[in-house]
C-alpha cells in the first residue's frame, strides 16, 4: 500500500551514463514533483506536473528530462551523467487544493 | 519568486528542554505554510502546517505560530525527546498557484538524553 513509490532505491552509475528514475503515485493525487536534495542537504524543486502537464520546470539542465505517461506516474531521465548529479532525488505527490505533499523513499544517486 | 530563510542550521538541546526554529518568506502571496521532519536516510515527513489566515496551531507537543506582517513563522517543539532528532525544514507556497514549494535550508536537531 505504498503512496509515493520510486525505483531505484539506490543507483550508482559513470560519468555519461544515461540513466532513468521512475516514480508512481496510488493517492490519485494530479500534481507530482521531482525534487533533488544534495549533500548539505537542501531540497529544491526541479519540475512539477499537474495532469500529464509541466507546471514548473526549475533551471534545470537540459540533460535532465521528465515524463508523465500519466498523472500516476512522474519518470525522470538523465542524459550523459555528470559528478555534479550526485544527490538524492525525491519524487512526492499532492492534490490540489489540499497541499501537503507525499515523498517517495529518494533514489540515491552516485556518478561515479 | 519566493525566498524562504531558516534558522538555526543546527541545535542541540537537552532531553525535556523546548526547541524552536524560526523561518523568513519573501512572498506576501505565499498562504500556506508547512513543516517536514527528515530522519537520517528517510523521506521527508508533513508534521504540521499552518495556513495564513489562522495564527497559531497546536498538535501535542509541536506547535507553529505565523506573523503575516513580519513574514515569519516558527516551530515550537517542546518536552523533546530523542526521537525529534532529524532534519526540520520549513516551507512556503502559494496554495491558489502552481503549488510551487519552496523549503528553508533545514535545522538539524539533535535531542541529547
Amino acid at each position: 500500500d505504498t503512496a509515493v513509490s520510486q525505483t531505484p532505491k539506490y543507483l550508482v552509475t559513470q560519468m555519461g551514463n544515461d540513466k532513468s528514475i521512475k516514480c508512481e503515485q496510488n493517492l490519485g493525487h494530479d500534481t507530482m514533483y521531482w525534487y533533488k536534495q544534495d549533500s548539505k542537504k537542501f531540497l529544491k524543486i526541479m519540475f512539477s506536473y499537474n495532469n500529464k502537464e509541466l507546471i514548473i520546470n526549475e533551471t534545470v539542465p537540459n540533460r535532465f528530462s521528465p515524463k508523465s505517461p500519466d498523472k500516476a506516474h512522474l519518470n525522470l531521465h538523465i542524459n550523459s551523467l555528470e559528478l555534479g548529479d550526485s544527490a538524492v532525488y525525491f519524487c512526492a505527490s499532492s492534490k490540489p487544493p489540499d497541499t501537503e505533499a507525499f515523498f517517495g523513499q529518494g533514489t540515491r544517486l552516485t556518478v561515479v | 519568486g519566493e525566498n524562504v530563510e531558516q534558522h538555526p542550521s543546527t541545535l542541540s538541546v537537552q532531553e525535556g528542554d523546548s526547541a524552536v526554529i524560526k523561518c523568513t518568506y519573501s512572498d506576501s502571496a505565499s498562504n500556506y505554510f508547512p513543516w517536514y521532519k527528515q530522519e537520517l536516510g528517510k523521506r521527508p515527513q508533513l508534521i504540521i502546517d499552518i495556513r495564513s489566515n489562522v495564527g497559531e496551531k497546536k498538535d501535542q507537543r509541536i506547535a507553529v505560530t505565523l506573523n503575516k506582517t513580519a513574514k515569519h513563522f516558527s516551530l515550537h517543539i517542546t518536552e523533546t525527546q530523542p526521537e525529534d532528532s532529524a532534519v526540520y525544514f520549513c516551507a512556503a507556497m502559494n496554495s491558489g498557484g502552481y503549488q510551487k514549494v519552496t523549503f528553508g535550508t533545514g535545522t538539524k536537531l539533535q535531542v541529547i538524553p
